[in-house]
């Protein structure tokens, strides 16, 4: 059984980095072809697709944040680091891992419940 | 970068009609790499059809996807109230940007 799990702080404040974890089970992250990716979503709007890294540590980013993300992966722990930098008010939302493939197979077949992250100051 | 618009934003509609959403794409899409996603409030998506066409594991089969190109469809037929939320499509040909959504009221 596939499952993922966001965890980080609730509240952060503007100009500070928001680090958040993505602890997954029911996959491993060497197998080839597995990719995790972070996905967010503010109160009352749209997805946003942030950033990917796959099995054999390629990693791709929204071209909107790529200087201020960073994605990194633990594969003994089953976990998967995404960073972002200079965190705005904007950048309060949902924040969503999810399992996917690469190529033919870049579609979010498995999600996490996701966790609300204020920007406050 | 690929831009997805979907149209309507909100649709709504009677228990047991059919439900047509849209979503055009600013250029063609690689090989038709669209899924589409269903969340209903305070949910999770929920992938419904990748590769544009291809129901995910246990999507029923009221839910059909077409379309190529720029130009893509989610049909919904015989509508019931469990399938208001919003739908979203993506494309995954380069990057894994969505399109702004379409609510389903019933």
């Amino acid at each position: 059984q596939v499952t993922l799990r966001e965890s980080g702080p609730a509240l952060v404040k503007p100009t500070q980095t928001l680090t958040l974890t993505c602890t997954f089970s029911g996959f491993s992250l060497s197998t080839s072809g597995v990719c995790v990716n972070w996905i967010r979503q503010p109160p009352g709007k749209a997805l946003e697709w942030l950033a990917r890294i796959d099995w054999d540590d390629d990693k791709y980013f929204t071209a909107s944040l790529n200087s201020r993300l960073t994605i990194s992966k633990d594969t003994s722990r089953n976990q998967v680091v995404l960073t972002l930098a200079n965190v705005a008010l904007v950048d309060t939302a949902t924040y969503y891992c999810a399992r996917s493939g690469a190529g033919p197979s870049f579609y979010f077949n498995y999600w996490g419940r996701g966790t609300l992250v204020t920007v406050s100051s | 970068e690929i831009v997805l618009t979907q149209s309507p934003g909100t649709l709504s509609l009677s228990p047991g009609e059919r439900a047509t959403l849209s979503c055009w794409a600013s250029q063609s899409v690689n090989n038709n790499y669209l899924a589409w996603y269903q969340q209903k409030p305070g949910q999770t998506p929920r992938l419904l059809i990748y590769g544009a066409s291809t129901r995910a594991t246990g999507i029923p089969d009221r839910f059909s996807g077409s379309g190529s190109g720029t130009y893509f469809t989610l049909t919904i037929r015989r509508l019931d109230p469990e399938d208001s939320g919003v739908y979203y499509c993506q494309q995954y040909g380069s990057s894994g940007r969505f399109g702004g959504g379409t609510k389903v009221e019933i």
